[in-house]
């Protein structure tokens, strides 16, 4: 009940094209689903982050949408550019938690 | 300059010996955090600290051991009993008290163990 599913694994698209990542979790006591971009090398950085009182969120060319029944959310990348190509992670916590449990990540590749 | 340094970015050691990786932060944050990376692979969570002299194993503890004497300072030791230490290691901290738990990461320690 603790986990979060993520997928795909990897994607692959055109410049432009809107890639959409989907994660999705058992408990409903998660209130807090940050997004991470980790680019070869580095450490993860956090990108965008959403609370469960919103639909959705945006910050620049990044939105999540957020589906409290379905317990699913999603990264959305509009106008993708070969600069976004990372690894994507997302997470949850809840009020209290010592640690974020965290997306086996998606490897997105943004072709020219 | 705030932030978490890792240090070194790249670490060789041959196998059976105890490595130790740096991780020191100046943000003032309480926790810290240890993870593992592999190749094309998620984070899992070695060890977490929430206060000095104080820490948790997370979900691969197994040959791995850590101390936390400082605020700003949590060191992981990887000892010869861990099977495959090859790997990306990441240290990460958090703000204090209250939600939500941001986490911010350093740039990471490549370890080779031949």
């Amino acid at each position: 009940q603790q986990q979060v599913k993520q997928s795909p694994q990897s994607l692959i698209v055109q410049k432009g094209g809107i890639p959409i990542i989907n994660c999705a979790y058992e408990n409903t006591a998660f209130d807090y689903f940050p997004w991470y971009q980790q680019f070869p090398g580095k450490g993860p950085a956090l990108l965008i982050a959403i609370r469960p009182d919103v639909s959705e969120k945006k910050e620049g060319r990044f939105t999540i949408s957020f589906n409290k029944s379905a317990k699913q959310f999603s990264l959305h990348i509009m106008d993708s550019q070969p600069g976004d190509s990372a690894t994507y992670f997302c997470a949850a916590s809840m009020e209290g938690a010592q640690k974020l449990v965290f997306g086996q990540g998606t490897r997105l590749t943004i072709n020219p | 300059d705030g932030g978490i340094t890792q240090s070194p970015k790249y670490l060789f050691r041959k196998e059976g010996q105890n490595v130790t990786l740096s991780c020191e932060q100046n943000l003032n944050h309480d926790a810290m955090y240890w993870y593992r990376q592999d190749p094309g692979q998620g984070l899992r969570l070695i060890y977490y600290s929430q206060i000095v002299n104080d820490f948790q194993k997370g979900d691969i503890a197994e040959g791995y051991s850590v101390s936390r004497e400082k605020k700003e300072s949590f060191p992981l030791t990887v000892t010869s009993a861990q099977k495959n230490p090859t790997a990306f290691y990441l240290c990460a901290s958090t703000g204090n008290a209250g939600s939500p738990l941001k986490q911010y990461f350093g740039p990471g320690t490549r370890l080779t163990v031949t």
